[in-house]
């Protein structure tokens, strides 16, 4: 079975620099949420989409955005990166229609130096 | 904060029963019970979840109290496999964010 895909799986930045996660949910998912997870640290909510509105938000820093898109991959854009965002990020799908539980990805391993 | 409670980690001998609690004594009527492991940096993987009746499914069983305030998760036949962080999670449903506790360690001994 079809799993959510993110890419880039690991990514190294330099301080200050901008990435971009991508995250491509599992067919026939209208629900895509970001997840960040610190060192030692258990998963925090960043933001949802539903069908590709924000439809919730947690402790995303200003210097992060993040969109839906058409085809209902999302891509969580971070500027201004600083030490303290090296994580992983995980993202995750489900569909109201279809599944109950969400579905995670391998996440991205992101190491800001 | 967290809507859960869970004790920071478990022993568990191969091939023996594996029950992990978890309270949850704020729960409202709508909310579900989910249970999820993380196996050493991996995402995220569901195991089972319920609303007030008993629950099982291929890899295990999900017993909630009448009250519901607590939840106990058995994994019936422990193997090294099993060795995650186990995270019970109180939501309105999966289309709904979650909010992760600290979890339970679970290791599995040979």
């Amino acid at each position: 079975a079809a799993g959510v895909i993110q890419s880039p799986r690991h990514l190294i930045k330099e301080k200050r620099e901008t990435a971009t996660l991508k995250c491509y949910p599992i067919p026939r998912h209208d629900t895509v949420y970001w997840y960040q997870q610190g060192p030692g640290q258990d998963p925090q909510f960043l933001i949802s989409f539903y069908e590709k509105m924000q439809s919730d938000k947690g402790s995303i820093p200003d210097r992060f955005s993040a969109q839906q898109f058409s085809d209902y991959h999302s891509e969580l854009n971070m500027s201004s990166l600083e030490l303290g965002d090296s994580a992983l990020y995980f993202c995750a799908s489900s569909s109201i229609r279809i599944w109950n539980e969400q579905f995670f990805g391998p996440g991205t391993r992101l190491t800001v130096l | 904060d967290a809507k859960t409670t869970q004790p920071t980690s478990m022993d568990c001998a191969e091939g023996r029963a594996a029950n992990l609690p978890c309270n949850h004594s704020t729960i409202s009527g709508n909310e579900y019970v989910y249970w999820y492991r993380q196996i050493h940096s991996q995402g995220p993987q569901y195991i089972i979840h319920g609303l007030k009746n008993n629950e099982t499914n291929e890899m295990a069983s999900l017993i909630i109290t009448e009250d519901r305030k607590s939840s106990t998760l058995i994994l019936p036949h422990a193997t090294l496999r099993d060795t995650a962080v186990y995270y019970c999670i109180v939501s309105h449903s999966g289309t709904y964010k979650y909010i992760f506790g600290t979890g339970t360690r679970l290791k599995v001994l040979a």
